[in-house]
């Protein structure tokens, strides 16, 4: 069971370069989150969607952008990459909208130039 | 809106001692978890806490909520190496979609 899977694992981007992180669950949730973990910072909640065809703006969304087309794919889009983009990017999925926990993918460790 | 504080941010002890990690949560929470995040790698849940008095426990570790301090523990019990982590906890509500993290702990076991 792959449970949630996110590619690229790592990327190093130039400044001002589109660049999408993909993110499936396989797991039939409802809700699917982005988080950027940063040191001292710990996460931040980027973007959401509660259901297909919904998204939502959480902490911090400025610079990001998500679809959700379908139940399993939930990717987030830097449109022009800036350096303070340089983070660990999660992706989650839960169950249930409100408080259920939370499934982590691996990450994609991003770094921009 | 909800704010999580966890402290200390940093604990570096040694093995077979006991320690508590603090959570303190600014409004009323649904619900309060405890993660771990091993070094480069994702987060696993440890614990979910529902109601006042909720104890969990996991061998060497125990985690409690009291909702009306607004509060939450995480106690390790005679600690080991392998506990070395970061460990993170997380509360939901307060308007806020998903789950809102406090900064983490990251604990170091020294033998």
């Amino acid at each position: 069971i792959a449970g949630i899977t996110q590619a690229p694992t790592s990327q190093i981007l130039a400044a001002g370069r589109r660049m999408t992180l993909r993110c499936t669950q396989d797991m039939r949730h409802n809700a699917m989150y982005w988080y950027r973990q940063d040191l001292g910072l710990g996460l931040r909640l980027i973007h959401y969607s509660n259901t297909a065809g919904t998204t939502g703006k959480g902490e911090v969304p400025d610079g990001y952008s998500v679809s959700r087309a379908n139940t399993d794919d939930f990717p987030l889009t830097l449109a022009s990459a800036v350096p303070s983009q340089t983070s660990v990017y999660f992706c989650a999925s839960s169950a249930t909208r409100s408080g259920g926990e939370l499934f982590f993918g691996e990450g994609s460790r991003l770094t921009v130039l | 809106e909800l704010k999580v504080e966890q402290n200390p941010l940093f604990l570096s002890m040694q093995e077979g001692k006991n320690y508590t990690i603090y959570c303190n949560y600014s409004t009323t929470s649904d619900r309060l978890y405890w993660y771990r995040q091993d070094p480069g790698k994702s987060l696993e849940s440890l614990f979910v806490l529902l109601s006042n008095g909720a104890v969990k426990q996991e061998g060497r570790l125990m985690a409690s909520l009291d909702t009306k301090a607004r509060l939450s523990t995480l106690h390790i019990t005679a600690a080991v190496h392998d506990l070395s982590a970061t460990y993170f906890c997380a509360g939901s509500g307060g308007g806020a979609d998903g789950l809102t993290f406090g900064k983490g702990t990251h604990l170091i076991i020294q033998p």
